[in-house]
């Protein structure tokens, strides 16, 4: 069990530009979940997969924002036309299917800063 | 909906005293209920959990927590402080019905005094 893996795990970009982040959960994990924590802030949910589907997203997420799970293993979140609001920790979660909501496992998130 | 309030964005206590955190909740299900803690520079881990069942739940690091429907609450204590429990706390509801988000509050900073 390796934990949750989350790459890069900082990045800096110009506004305007478009960034991606990853995150391996652990393996044996069905569902996945992206978070975005900025500071003095509890983490705020983006979006959710279980296995490949994309079950449920923030309806407060913009358009710019978009979340793949392609194979039901690593995902990725991508943000177009980033924006100075889109600083923030970006953080992952994994969890297994089981009686109801279990644990989550978060990795340690990607900073984003946005110029 | 489901939400989480956290009473007290920073609390402080001295080694030794009581820690009380409180949390209240609001879900239209029964809801399953998760205390997490983030030490600085590091991802959120679970402390404990309340699913069904007994409603004082034990977790790590002499933690614990009471469900109290009535009161749609779920505070976080601990007899004793220590100074190595200083962290950012997490209170979290999912539903669990329809839908396995998890909706995090606001957070409580806890200090620790010497």
């Amino acid at each position: 069990d390796t934990g949750v893996s989350q790459d890069p795990r900082h990045k800096i970009t110009k506004r305007g530009q478009n960034v991606t982040f990853r995150c391996d959960p652990i393996s044996e994990h069905n569902r996945l979940y992206w978070y975005r924590q900025t500071l003095g802030q509890g983490p705020e949910f983006l979006t959710y997969f279980q296995n490949e589907a994309q079950l449920e997203k923030s309806r407060l997420l913009s358009d710019r924002f978009s979340a793949e799970r392609p194979k039901g293993s690593f995902s990725t979140l991508e943000i177009q036309r980033t924006e100075q609001g889109d600083s923030a920790m970006y953080l992952c979660a994994s969890s297994r299917i089981g009686v109801g909501p279990g644990e989550l496992f978060f990795g340690e998130g990607s900073r984003l800063t946005v110029l | 909906a489901q939400s989480v309030t956290q009473l007290g964005s920073h609390v402080s206590v001295s080694e030794g005293a009581l820690v009380l955190l409180r949390c209240n909740y609001s879900s239209s299900v029964p809801p399953y209920l998760f205390w997490y803690v983030q030490y600085p520079n590091q991802g959120l881990q679970l402390l404990l959990k309340y699913t069904t069942g007994a409603t004082l739940v034990k977790g790590i690091n002499g933690f614990e927590a009471e469900f109290k429907k009535s009161e749609t609450s779920f505070h976080l204590t601990k007899p004793s402080a220590h100074m190595s429990d200083a962290a950012e706390y997490f209170c979290a509801v999912s539903e669990g019905s329809g839908t396995y988000k998890y909706i995090f509050g606001t957070g409580t900073r806890l200090k620790v005094l010497a």
